[in-house]
Formats: structure tokens, sequence, C-alpha cells
């Protein structure tokens, strides 16, 4: 049993294009987190949120407690957002991740 | 301001042989955490620190597993003694507490033949 689901597993797109990921999860959570994983590259933080909408750049994370569900949004998508992102989630002092969806942004 | 560091970033060995990565993180937090990464999926923690105190070791196999973080800033993880099943990527992450955005370092890839 996976306590955080991610889809899709895989998405390819053209460049320009808008991109949402989606989180869901079954756990009661203090927080939710995105990162991204280039490959043979380390994990950066992208967002960490609790409630709400969140805006960096071209990259915008909302998330809906009751739903226990957050999306992950990319306009304008390039080539160099090619990478995995990850939905993690924090019930307290643990962390449960998904496993991550692969994007894939042609040009 | 540097991120969190990891050695070595590649290590091949064989099994039944001993391994150590090592991390230091970033300068103030004192959350320190070991992630293992297996292909395609997403990371696992295997501990959790706070300060030199490990809050959560649930996930560790401490038959082969230990780790250590004295005096509360870097950290060593070693597996003694290493088998096929373990070549994966081991993360070190760090955050001001459990509370904060945390800040992975770029992972020791571990193979074992």
């Amino acid at each position: 049993k996976n306590e955080v689901e991610q889809s899709p597993q895989n998405l390819t797109a053209q460049e320009g294009e808008f991109i949402t990921i989606n989180c869901s999860y079954s756990v009661g959570i203090s927080a939710l987190h995105w990162l991204q994983q280039h490959p043979g590259g380390g994990i950066v933080s992208l967002f960490m949120l609790s409630s709400g909408k969140k805006k960096h750049g071209r990259l915008i994370a909302t998330i809906n407690i009751q739903e226990k569900h957050s999306s992950l949004h990319i306009t304008a998508s390039h080539p160099r957002d090619s990478a995995v992102y990850i939905c993690a989630v924090s019930p307290g002092n643990q962390f449960y991740f998904g496993t991550g969806t692969s994007l894939t942004v042609i040009p | 301001e540097a991120g969190v560091v990891q050695s070595p970033r590649y290590k091949i060995i064989e099994k039944k042989q001993p391994v150590a990565f090592w991390c230091n993180p970033i300068s103030g937090h004192n959350t320190l955490y070991w992630y293992r990464q297996n292909l395609g999926q997403g990371p696992e923690l295997l501990i959790r620190y706070e300060n030199e105190e490990a809050v959560d070791d649930s996930q560790l196999p401490k038959d082969r597993f230990s780790a250590e973080r004295l005096k509360g800033v870097d950290s060593t993880l070693k597996i003694q003694p290493a088998e096929l099943g373990d070549s994966a990527v081991y993360l070190c992450a760090s955050s001001m507490d459990h509370n904060y955005e945390q800040y992975f370092g770029p992972g020791t890839r571990l193979t074992v033949t």
C-alpha cells in the first residue's frame, strides 16, 4: 500500500505546453513537498506547502487538504524542465515519498 | 552558502565488503536525514537525526547498517557487510528542524558486485 500516489508516471510534452502532475495521499499530513530530480543529479526541493497555493517562477503548486490532493503545474514548459518530479508528505515526523513522475519536454 | 556535501559520489565494492558514506549538512541545520533510493523509486528514509540523537531509525536494517552523527554536525552511514541488494543511491538531506524544508545532497551511488 502506497501512502502517496502520483500520476502520471511518465509524461512527454512539447515545449511551451502547460503541464500538470498530480499527487494523492492517504495519511493526515503536516506538510507536502514537491521535489525535482534531474537524471544522475541530486534532489532539489521545489515547494513545501500545507495549504492553498504557492508560485515560483513558472511553477505553481496547489494543495486541497480535504481531498488529500496536490497538483504541480508548469507553465510554458521548457526542455530544461525535463526531470523526475517527486511528491512527498510528512505526517509529523515521518516522510512518505511517491515514486515520481518522469517528465520529458521535447523542443 | 555551501549545500549538503556528500562523499564519495560513486562507490563500487564487492559483496560482503564494508562501505561508508559521509555527509556534511548545511551549517546550522539541526536535522539530518539519510535516504536510500532504488532505481525508479522514490527515496526511502533510513534514519533521521535531531542534532546528535537518532529520533527515527525504524527503517534502518540494523543487522548490517549503522549510522552516527557525533557532535551533531556531519554524519557517517556504514554498511557491513554489503549485499547485492544494497546497490542504490544513498541521499543525505538536512533542514533547520523537521518542520522545515529539506535540502538534499548529490547522493552516493553504490554498486555492489
